[in-house]
C-alpha cells in the first residue's frame, strides 16, 4: 500500500534554533502534500498545503515566515519551524493522497513529535 | 455548529464488547467517508473509507453512512485491548483533497 515516511519522529531543540521536518511518499508521487498539527487530545489542525514546484497555501492564522515549507519534488516536502519556541512544541504530521482511493482519502505519516527547550 | 461533529470520549468497553463510534456532520456536499485509527504518539491510519451512502465490512470493522440523517457510524465487533486508539471520522466532498475531520473519539478497551 501506499507510504508515507516521516522524519525525524522526535526531535528536540533549543529554543532560537530551526528545525527542518521530511516528508517522503515513498511508492507513489504527490503533487500535494499536507501538513497537520496536533495538540494532546485535540483533532488534526490543517496548517498549510504543500504544492510540488510552487508556493505552499498556508491556513489562516499560520505563519508562513515562523513555517516554511519547500516542495521541491513530487516525493519529498519539507516543513522548517525557523527560531522555534517553547509553543512551538507539537505534533506535526504529513499526509499525501496516494489516488488509489478517493479524492479525499489522505495517508498520513507517523508524525514528529518537536519539543523546544 | 461545526461541521463534523465527534464525541471525544472516552468511550470504555470491556474486552469483546460492541463498539459503536458516530459522527454527524452538516455538509449535503459530502461524498467521501473515512474512519482513521490513531494510536497515542503516531499518525493516523486508515481503517476505511465509503463513497456516498451504504455499508462496508472489513473483517471486525464495519462502517455506516446515512445521508438522510447526516450520520456515520464505525462499528467494531468482539473488540480487543488492541483496538484502544482515538478513532478519527473525516469526511470530504470530492472536489477538494482535503478532507473535514471530527475531533476524534478515545476508546479503550479493558481486558
Amino acid at each position: 500500500g501506499a507510504v508515507v515516511s516521516q522524519h525525524p519522529s522526535w526531535v528536540i531543540c533549543k529554543s532560537g534554533t530551526s528545525v527542518k521536518i521530511e516528508c517522503r511518499s515513498l511508492d507513489f508521487q504527490a503533487t500535494t502534500m499536507f501538513w497537520y498539527r496536533q495538540f494532546p487530545k485535540q483533532s488534526l489542525m490543517l496548517m498549510a498545503t504543500s504544492n510540488e514546484g510552487s508556493k505552499a497555501t498556508y491556513e489562516q492564522g499560520v505563519e508562513k515566515d515562523k513555517f516554511l515549507i519547500n516542495h521541491a519534488s513530487l516525493t519529498l516536502s519539507t516543513l522548517t519551524v525557523t527560531s522555534a519556541h517553547p509553543e512551538d512544541s507539537s505534533f506535526y504530521i504529513c499526509s499525501a493522497n496516494p489516488g488509489t482511493s478517493g479524492a479525499n482519502v489522505l495517508t498520513f505519516g507517523a508524525g514528529s513529535r518537536l519539543t523546544v527547550l | 455548529q461545526k461541521e463534523v461533529e465527534q464525541d471525544p470520549g472516552p468511550l470504555s468497553v470491556p474486552e469483546g464488547a460492541i463498539v459503536s463510534l458516530n459522527c454527524t456532520y452538516s455538509n449535503s456536499a459530502f461524498q467521501y467517508f473515512m474512519w482513521y485509527r490513531q494510536y497515542s504518539r503516531k499518525g493516523p491510519e486508515l481503517l476505511m473509507y465509503t463513497y456516498s451512502s451504504g455499508n462496508k465490512e472489513d473483517g471486525r470493522f464495519t462502517a455506516q453512512v446515512d445521508k438522510s440523517s447526516k450520520y456515520i457510524s464505525l462499528f467494531i465487533r468482539d473488540s480487543q485491548p488492541s483496538d484502544s486508539a482515538t478513532y478519527l471520522c473525516a469526511m470530504g466532498s470530492g472536489g477538494s483533497y482535503i478532507p473535514t475531520f471530527g475531533r476524534g473519539t478515545s476508546l479503550i478497551v479493558h481486558p
